[in-house]
């Protein structure tokens, strides 16, 4: 199965330690989205990246959070000091190009997520 | 800012009924998308729109692209347990932002 490969699948943390998730994009995909659904809810996008760039971090808060995208291996998003709050489900998607509607026509494929739970 | 508003929030159906679920937008999309995710999954694409007007189908789903840009609408015909999950429109806003509805969940009753 060559699709989008996250793991761990589930993971527990306690108030303060850090949080790190994988994600491995499809083949031949080098543009990498990670978003966050909280539960009951849609998903919420927070960073693009390319290889060994972060294109727009706009959805990311400020504090705590990181992701990079390097030259070899996953991506990783790297949640530090972890909050109750940041419980939730973290998917990581995959594009051949970006995203843009008007004049690219790639749609994002998913992971199936890594599910954080803060005790 | 840009909100998708997805409708119904739920669903509850008989086995062999049909559905429909739709959802708009506050400004003009070039791309609408539909997504399924069922329960730990990952969101899965069933049907992508591209142009305003078009009508695609994939199995027992249609969707359409309104002609205005501002709304799509999904339709499953003679549902099946297995079409129970959440069902998610989304589309572009901005340069690398994709952004999605709050989702359908859809109940099938065998």
């Amino acid at each position: 199965n060559a699709g989008v490969m996250q793991n761990p699948r589930h993971l527990v943390r306690r108030r303060g330690q850090e949080a790190r998730l994988r994600c491995s994009p499809m083949k031949g995909h080098s543009h990498v989205y990670w978003y966050r659904q909280l539960p009951e809810e849609g998903l919420k996008f927070m960073v693009y990246l390319q290889k060994e760039n972060i294109i727009d971090e706009s959805g990311m808060p400020k504090e705590r959070f990181s992701a990079e995208f390097p030259k070899e291996g996953p991506s990783i998003l790297r949640i530090q000091q972890v909050v109750r709050g940041d419980s939730a489900a973290y998917f990581c998607a995959s594009s051949q190009k970006p995203t843009q509607g008007s004049s690219y026509n790639s749609p994002l494929h998913f992971g199936n997520g890594t599910r954080l739970t803060v005790t | 800012g840009q909100q998708l508003n997805q409708s119904p929030q739920s669903m509850f159906i008989q086995e062999g009924e049909d559905v429909s679920m739709n959802c708009t937008s506050s400004s003009i999309f070039n791309t609408w998308l539909w997504y399924k995710q069922d329960p730990g999954e990952g969101p899965v694409l069933l049907i992508a729109l591209y142009k305003a007007g078009e009508l695609t189908s994939n199995g027992r789903l249609t969707a359409q692209f309104g002609i205005t840009r501002k709304d799509s609408f999904l339709n499953i015909s003679a549902s099946i347990p297995s079409d129970v999950g959440i069902y998610f429109c989304a589309g572009p806003f901005g340069i690398n932002d994709m952004r999605f509805g709050a989702g359908t969940r859809l109940t099938v009753k065998p």
